[in-house]
């Protein structure tokens, strides 16, 4: 089967610009996660959604992201403006069902910041 | 925030040693799961395992869980250098269903 998709896999922008990153999931998982994960650290969690419905946004910053999931598939996470602590891997994952399930990663998108 | 602490944060072993790796983590959990990364290959789910289960294995891996001590262990036998990643604990806790990362034991497997 497919894996999960993302584009672009490198991007470099300087600060206070705005970028969009592209994420499309593994057919017929249900959920889908953002995850930001700084050099050294673990991923964090931005967002959470189960089909086009947001479970957890806790942790997104939302004065300057935002994301969305229109029908249930295909996702964008968008930066607008960019700061420099920004600079970061974004990772995309799907499950079947909720996170009790493993997620799958897509490859990342590597955001540079200057 | 990370809600596991891997431990160590770094180690390196030679082809065929075992790796032993760590994690501690703060609150209850409903699962621990234990993910792979490298370049090649992104993050990788590896093995998971229940808050009522023990022990676990699959392939080469062992993962034991203590509720009582909050903690976790990855054992990888028989180590190859293709082993060589990043490996992340994650914990699944709340009714929320959050999947939180620990930050990380850098393995190394020298030939």
């Amino acid at each position: 089967e497919a894996g999960v998709a993302q584009s672009p896999r490198y991007k470099i922008i300087e600060k206070r610009q705005s970028v969009a990153f592209w994420c499309n999931p593994i057919s017929g998982h249900a959920t889908l996660y953002w995850y930001q994960q700084i050099l050294g650290q673990g991923p964090k969690l931005l967002i959470q959604f189960q089909n086009n419905g947001v479970v957890d946004d806790s942790q997104l910053p939302k004065d300057r992201f935002s994301a969305e999931r229109l029908k249930g598939v295909d996702s964008t996470l968008k930066i607008q403006p960019a700061k420099l602590e920004d600079s970061a891997v974004y990772l995309c994952a799907s499950s079947l069902v909720g996170t009790g399930n493993e997620q799958y990663f897509g490859p990342g998108t590597r955001l540079t910041v200057t | 925030s990370q809600q596991g602490e891997e431990d160590p944060q770094a180690l390196s072993i030679q082809e065929g040693e075992n790796a032993t790796m760590n994690c501690s983590y703060k609150t209850s959990i409903n699962n621990l799961q234990w993910y792979r990364q490298n370049s090649g290959r992104g993050l990788v789910h590896l093995i998971l395992i229940r808050s009522n289960e023990r022990e676990k294995h699959s392939g080469r891996l062992r993962v034991t869980l203590d509720t009582s001590k909050k903690s976790s262990s990855l054992l990888i036998t028989a180590s190859r250098a293709a082993d060589t990643a990043s490996y992340f604990c994650a914990t699944l806790s709340g009714g929320g269903n959050k999947l939180t990362f620990g930050t990380g034991t850098q393995l190394k497997v020298e030939l």
